[in-house]
């Protein structure tokens, strides 16, 4: 059965303070790795999907990396208006090695960032 | 901009009544849909998968005769409520993939079951 484990739960930051968050994750032929970020009351909004270890992506202050065990989202310089529930969540192969398997989601990081 | 939406997005409604959501893929064809159910402060939990023009596979645990997914078009996916009551109260999230293996996610509706 695939699994996510997403750390820390929480993450406060001062605005312009770097980090970086943590998705460990175990699955039978991964298919994708997928980062979403979800704000309060609405649906999760896409940021990155990472196929093979090595692959990085960038988009503004958001950087997102990936091994054959983990991944990490990296955020710089962040602001205020970063703060959200950070989702990992990963899909293998399904029956057959050609289908969809479904997305197995971590439980999440609430990452603050105050002025 | 938005790749899915949902209508409603907050529907209240009495103990016993029905409810329909509705999920639209926009401006591309979903063969695929899946619906989503989220409790305050965790994750999402898979309710079920539909699939355009066949029954939709539930996963464990979920009430087909409960949740009723009707995914009519290639565009349409709908799930109706049946006999309502406040535990069924909670985030209601479809999702459909497009373009490959990313899955995008619709904005969500609010169900109140009083």
């Amino acid at each position: 059965e695939d699994q996510v484990t997403q750390s820390p739960e929480a993450l406060r930051l001062q605005e312009g303070e770097s980090s970086s968050l943590n998705c460990s994750y175990t699955v039978s032929g991964l298919r994708g790795l997928f980062w979403y970020r979800q704000d309060p009351g609405k649906g999760p909004e896409f940021l990155f999907t990472l196929y093979s270890a090595g692959e990085e992506k960038e988009k503004e202050r958001l950087k997102a990396t990936l091994t054959k065990k983990e991944s990490f989202l990296h955020i710089t310089a962040p602001k205020p208006e970063d703060s959200a529930t950070y989702l990992c969540a990963v899909r293998g192969y399904g029956a057959g090695g050609t289908s969809y398997g479904k997305l197995t989601f971590g439980q999440g990081t609430i990452l603050t960032v105050h002025p | 901009g938005a790749v899915v939406s949902q209508h409603p997005s907050r529907v209240i409604c009495k103990s016993g009544t029905s409810v329909k959501i509705e999920c639209r893929s926009l401006d591309f064809q979903a063969t695929t849909m899946f619906w989503y159910r989220q409790f305050p402060k965790k994750s999402l939990m898979l309710m079920a998968t539909s699939n355009e023009g066949s029954k939709a596979t539930y996963e464990q645990g979920v009430e087909k005769d409960k949740f009723l997914i009707n995914h009519a078009s290639l565009t349409l996916s709908t799930l109706t409520v049946t006999s309502a009551h406040p535990e069924d109260s909670s985030f209601y999230i479809c999702s459909a993939i497009r373009g490959g293996d990313t899955q995008y996610f619709g904005p969500g509706t609010r169900l109140t079951v009083l």
